[in-house]
């Protein structure tokens, strides 16, 4: 069985600040790909970011950057120059080579305050 | 691209009454996808069609439900004799696949805003 374990129910943040975002997983796995979604209130998911597990080099997407400890099973989530829109809820999730199911964490409400 | 619609935007019913929902994929997306989100939880899987063949099913999805995809386009999504249990939001995704599935190719899921579901 795979597992996702946010630890963090709410963050807050001033504006421009830096914050990180917890995630740790587990799975059997020896090929797969974690990801961190954002749910603003408009409910849609969209995609921050994404890992796969065979690539020591941790990804990147503009301010959005992920620390993964394959050996930690972690994956947390760094949001630089955090803007007003950044305000929703992350999501971490996880899913094996091969799979079509995402196995999601209960999530972290972020708020960015001005 | 209009992204992924889904229908109605909520819906409130009665327990032991069915209902239906819709979900519209962005055009010639071949694999659409059901999860289902109850208050304080991350989405859980549900269902998936590749076109029109639904290939997957979780443990999730009791003899209530039924999943429907028959023409390879919209999907809808029916809970018969609805429980209490049953209140959640029901989103939709869908994405362009070749064989391997989404993720190995880095090909997105496009999710929907969600049916979110009240049963009184």
């Amino acid at each position: 069985a795979q597992t996702v374990t946010q630890s963090q129910p709410e963050m807050s943040v001033q504006e421009a600040e830096t914050v990180t975002l917890s995630c740790t997983y587990d799975t059997s796995e020896s090929n797969y790909y974690l990801f961190w979604y954002k749910q603003p209130p408009s409910r849609q998911m969209i995609l921050v970011i994404r890992q796969e597990a065979y690539k020591q080099q941790n990804a990147t997407e503009n301010r959005f950057s992920v620390n993964f400890q394959k050996a930690a099973k972690s994956f947390s989530l760094k949001i630089s120059d955090s803007q007003l829109g950044d305000t929703a809820m992350y999501f971490c999730a996880l899913t094996a080579r091969g799979s079509e199911k995402l196995v999601f964490g209960k999530g972290t409400k972020l708020t960015v305050n001005p | 691209d209009t992204g992924v619609s889904q229908d109605p935007r909520h819906k409130i019913t009665k327990r032991g009454q069915n209902v239906t929902f819709r979900c519209d994929p962005i055009s010639e997306h071949n694999r659409l996808y059901w999860y289902r989100q109850t208050l304080g939880q991350g989405p859980e899987f549900l269902t998936y069609f590749q076109n029109e063949a639904q290939l997957e099913k979780s443990r999730l999805l009791s003899d209530r439900f039924s999943a429907e995809r028959p023409k390879g386009s919209f999907s809808t999504l029916e809970i018969q004799r609805t429980e209490q249990g049953d209140s959640a939001m029901y989103l939709c995704a869908s994405s362009q696949t070749p064989g391997q599935g989404p993720f190995a190719t880095n090909e997105k899921l496009f999710f929907g805003s969600g049916t979110q579901l009240s049963v009184l």
